[in-house]
């Protein structure tokens, strides 16, 4: 049982480069988020999914895309990389509207 | 302008005492709260929740009391071990929607 697990762990972009990040869960949660931390900041909701086939804008949405592949997978998609988006990375789960479980996060780094 | 605050960026405790970590926050729909502690180059990990029906909510060491008309939440750690060291997050919402303090970084000293 793996939890909630996030690829890549690390990644150096070039400001205008594309990517996505990659989350799966295996504890069969309804619910998918993904945040962004940055220094001397909380934890800020950029998108999530309440169930397969729905998301929905978080606090801090714009330059990113998501989609929720199936009920184990959310991908977050960065068009266009600015140098603003340089930020750790979390993707979480929960059952519903309550705890919600993390993985190790990836550090992005956009030059 | 931020939801939840967490207004003591550090706090030192011995080891064997009390620590008291506290947060603030603004919107009185939230109705659930979480505690996460998080250490370095992982992710934050659940520790303590409570919803706004209570007012306290204990687990082993770990204590979370709620005071909805101050918007006012505290988790105490009794007794404090070395291994209590991290960055503790507060967390506040409703629904899907949660809003992170900036956490307090603990340090229990041997």
């Amino acid at each position: 049982n793996a939890g909630v697990t996030q690829t890549p762990k690390f990644q150096v972009l070039k400001t205008g480069q594309s990517m996505t990040l990659q989350c799966a869960q295996d504890m069969n949660h309804n619910s998918m988020y993904w945040y962004r931390q940055d220094p001397g900041m909380g934890l800020r909701l950029i998108y999530y999914s309440a169930s397969e086939g729905t998301t929905d804008k978080g606090e801090v949405p714009n330059g990113y895309n998501v989609s929720r592949l199936n009920k184990r997978e959310f991908s977050l998609r960065l068009e266009s990389a600015a140098p603003s988006q340089t930020s750790v990375y979390f993707c979480a789960s929960s059952v519903s509207t309550d705890t919600q479980y993390f993985g190790p996060g990836t550090r992005l780094t956009v030059l | 302008d931020q939801q939840v605050k967490q207004n003591s960026p550090s706090l030192s405790v011995q080891e064997g005492r009390i620590s008291i970590l506290n947060c603030d926050y603004t919107n009185s729909m939230f109705d659930y709260f979480l505690w996460y502690k998080k250490y370095p180059a992982e992710g934050p990990t659940f520790l303590i929740s409570i919803s706004s029906i209570k007012d306290k909510n204990e687990d082993g060491r770990f204590t979370v009391f709620l005071n909805k008309s101050a918007k006012h939440l505290s988790l105490h750690i009794v007794p404090s071990q070395p291994g209590d060291s991290a960055v503790y997050f507060c967390a506040a919402g409703t629904g899907n929607q949660f809003y992170f303090g900036t956490g307090t970084s603990l340090t229990v000293i041997p």
